[in-house]
């Protein structure tokens, strides 16, 4: 089974800061990872797929990148509405979730 | 856009079973598949299995392997998830959420159902 590990599990920043988030597989997943955001009492909202592709609609201040098996989440120029958990999800095996990181002010 | 609206919320005793449905607005119902992701309070999310309509094929996480059944009724366009022997370890949310093609159980979800709050307790 494939680990997705993801840090860090909460971190706090102010308007206009620019954020990181990482996960790391286990083992290679190619680029098959995709990034969510959930705020609280909703859904899991698509944000990222196949790495780094932005989903439609979604603000080009996110943005993902990956180096061999490290992908990260950047999100420039935070807005209040960007508060929220985000999760990561390898989908080359068994559709494995990180275990989330709550983005905080 | 499509829309992925899910039954009501459910409380059930300890080792009964429930049936959770998800029910997709759009008219290309076997295009896509189904999966289901649940999500146990203050916790993460857990993939728990899917369904292709089109073939009407399902796999299942390991972990969940004999106590989950996912069906998928084309007429209606709505999935179906079944949970038995049901625990309190198994209270959480539990969402439906669409693959973006009809061949392949793994592939990032969107969109999601709103969720429907499962409740286990005696």
């Amino acid at each position: 089974d494939i680990q997705m590990t993801q840090s860090p599990s909460t971190l706090a920043a102010s308007v206009g800061d620019r954020v990181t988030i990482t996960c790391r597989s286990s083992r290679g997943i190619s680029s098959w990872l995709a990034w969510y955001q959930q705020k609280p009492g909703k859904a899991p909202k698509l944000l990222i797929y196949k790495a780094s592709r932005l989903e439609r609609g979604v603000p080009s201040r996110f943005s993902g990148s990956q180096s061999g098996t490290e992908f990260t989440l950047t999100i420039s120029n935070l807005q209040p509405d960007d508060f929220a958990t985000y999760y990561c999800q390898e989908y080359e095996s068994e559709n494995t979730f990180g275990q989330g990181t709550r983005l905080e002010i | 856009q499509e829309h992925l609206v899910q039954s009501g919320a459910e409380v059930r005793k300890p080792g009964s079973s429930v049936r959770v449905s998800c029910k997709a607005s759009g008219d290309r119902f076997t295009s896509y598949g189904f999966n289901w992701v649940r999500q146990a309070p203050g916790q993460g999310l857990e993939w728990m299995g899917g369904i292709l309509p089109v073939f009407g094929s399902t796999k299942y996480a390991q972990k969940f392997q004999g106590r989950v059944t996912i069906t998928a009724n084309e007429s209606t366009t709505t999935v179906y998830m079944d949970l038995s022997g049901l625990r309190s370890e198994d209270t959480a949310l539990y969402y439906c959420a669409r693959v973006n093609n009809n061949y392949d159980f793994n592939n990032y979800l969107d969109p999601w159902g709103q969720g429907t709050p499962v409740t286990v307790s005696s």
